[in-house]
């Protein structure tokens, strides 16, 4: 089993519709991040989480730690948000390693 | 620079052949991080600099792989006696504060092909 699971693998979205990717960890953490890795591979940080809700645009993170479980939403969903989006980890007794998700993959079509 | 950068962009290389791939952080950044990513997979920690200091080497696969950062800003890994199962994306990120406390600025990765 691995230690940060993603759910949906794969998510096909109309434009407009509210998304929402789930992570769930098994490990006791101390930040969770969300990742955005566009069709040409670059990587860009979209939040850092170590408790409760952030929001940016139309992209909102939740974390729930006592749950070990984060969601990302993104409303009024639009053709370019289409990517992979990853979530990652920072263990708590590690304190640098960060344990990756294996992705979720949304499109959203027009 | 503005950003992170990684070179090469892409390297192919013949098996057993040492390579050295090239991370040149954001000016300032304290943390410096190499992962890598296989096609359809999400990326792999395996080494975490504190300014020259390795503070984190639990995700190298094996002796073959070692990173350096000796004066605190570029750093190199190198892969010795390359083997197929090292083809990957191989993905550097920078951080301005110590491990993973601020947000992360990844470069655009060095894809190794090991034939």
């Amino acid at each position: 089993k691995n230690e940060v699971e993603q759910s949906p693998q794969n998510l096909t979205a109309q434009e407009g519709e509210f998304i929402t990717i789930n992570c769930s960890y098994s490990v006791g953490i101390s930040a969770l991040h969300w990742l955005q890795q566009h069709p040409g591979g670059g990587i860009v940080s979209l939040f850092m989480l170590s408790s409760g809700k952030k929001k940016h645009g139309r992209l909102i993170a939740t974390i729930n730690i006592q749950e070990k479980h984060s969601s990302l939403h993104i409303t009024a969903s639009h053709p370019r948000d289409s990517a992979v989006y990853i979530c990652a980890v920072l263990e708590e007794t590690s304190g640098s390693r960060l344990t990756f998700g294996e992705g979720t993959q949304l499109t959203v079509n027009p | 620079g503005a950003g992170v950068s990684q070179s090469p962009r892409y390297k192919v290389t013949k098996r057993g052949q040492d390579v050295a791939l090239r991370c040149d952080p954001i000016s300032g950044h304290v943390s410096l991080y190499w992962y890598r990513q296989a096609l359809g997979q999400g990326p792999e920690f395996l080494t975490y600099f504190n300014y020259e200091a390795q503070q984190d080497k639990s995700g190298l696969p094996n002796d073959r792989f070692s990173a350096e950062r000796p004066e605190g800003s570029i750093s190199t890994l190198t892969i010795q006696r390359t083997e197929q199962r090292d083809s990957a994306m191989y993905r550097c990120a920078s951080s301005p504060t110590r491990a993973y406390a601020g947000e992360l600025f990844f470069g655009e990765g060095s894809r190794l092909t090991v034939l």
